[in-house]
């Protein structure tokens, strides 16, 4: 089974605080994909990324930025946080081999972030 | 603009019931296209995925796909109060390398004892 995991459940950080999300695989996927859920906007997504150090912006990138040094880790960065940025943070991954079940996105169980 | 367009709903069925979901989307390139479904605070778990015109069955779910009119549903069978969920319609887009899929904002379920 692949398995998608994020460092935290649930997170408290202050505004203006740096903020560090990171986003594992186990299934040897090419791409991951940072997005946000709230209420009434469905999934957005931020960054995506097809390949080590590769990343391009998704449809709402401003006031994130990314990092994807192995091919197994993805990491999403607030780099000064701000209360229009709570939410919750799912980190999603596919492979781009294989047979046409190749863009099934598998995600992890969710970041629930307060900013105060 | 790619899009992606699903009923908010709340639908309600009884138990038992058919369940019907749309979707339809915007680009006639897509290929590819998913339903899932999210339990409130849970994250989104694959149910179906269809490529080619005509009806997929699994289980008491079965997707629809018609290329033509841009449309894809969802007939969930004999509804139980456990399929009380959001239900999500995706589709994909791609260009060389990057792939990514297009969300619709859902379609919330609930199934009546």
């Amino acid at each position: 089974d692949v398995k998608v995991t994020q460092s935290s459940r649930y997170l408290v950080k202050r505004t203006g605080e740096k903020v560090f999300l990171e986003c594992v695989q186990d299934m040897d996927h090419e791409n991951m994909f940072w997005y946000r859920q709230d209420p009434g906007l469905g999934l957005r997504l931020i960054y995506f990324s097809y390949d080590v150090k590769m990343k391009e912006k998704g449809d709402i990138p401003e006031g994130y930025s990314v990092s994807r040094e192995k091919k197994e880790r993805f990491s999403l960065i607030l780099e000064s946080a701000s209360t229009n940025q709570t939410s919750m943070y799912l980190c999603a991954s596919t492979s781009i081999r294989g047979d046409r079940d190749y863009e099934t996105q598998y995600f992890g169980p969710g970041t629930r972030l307060l900013v105060l | 603009q790619k899009e992606v367009e699903q009923n908010s709903g709340p639908l309600s069925v009884p138990e038992g019931a058919i369940a019907s979901l749309n979707c339809t989307y915007s680009d006639r390139g897509s290929q590819s296209f998913f339903w899932y479904r999210q339990y409130s605070g849970k994250s989104p778990e694959l149910i179906m995925s269809i490529y080619s015109n005509g009806d997929k069955e699994d289980g008491r779910f079965t997707a629809q796909l018609n290329k033509a009119s841009q449309y894809v549903s969802l007939l969930i069978r004999d509804s139980q109060p456990s399929d009380s969920a959001t239900y999500l319609c995706a589709v994909n887009w791609e260009a060389g390398n990057n792939r990514k899929l297009i969300w619709g904002l859902g379609t919330s379920l609930a199934v009546n004892p």
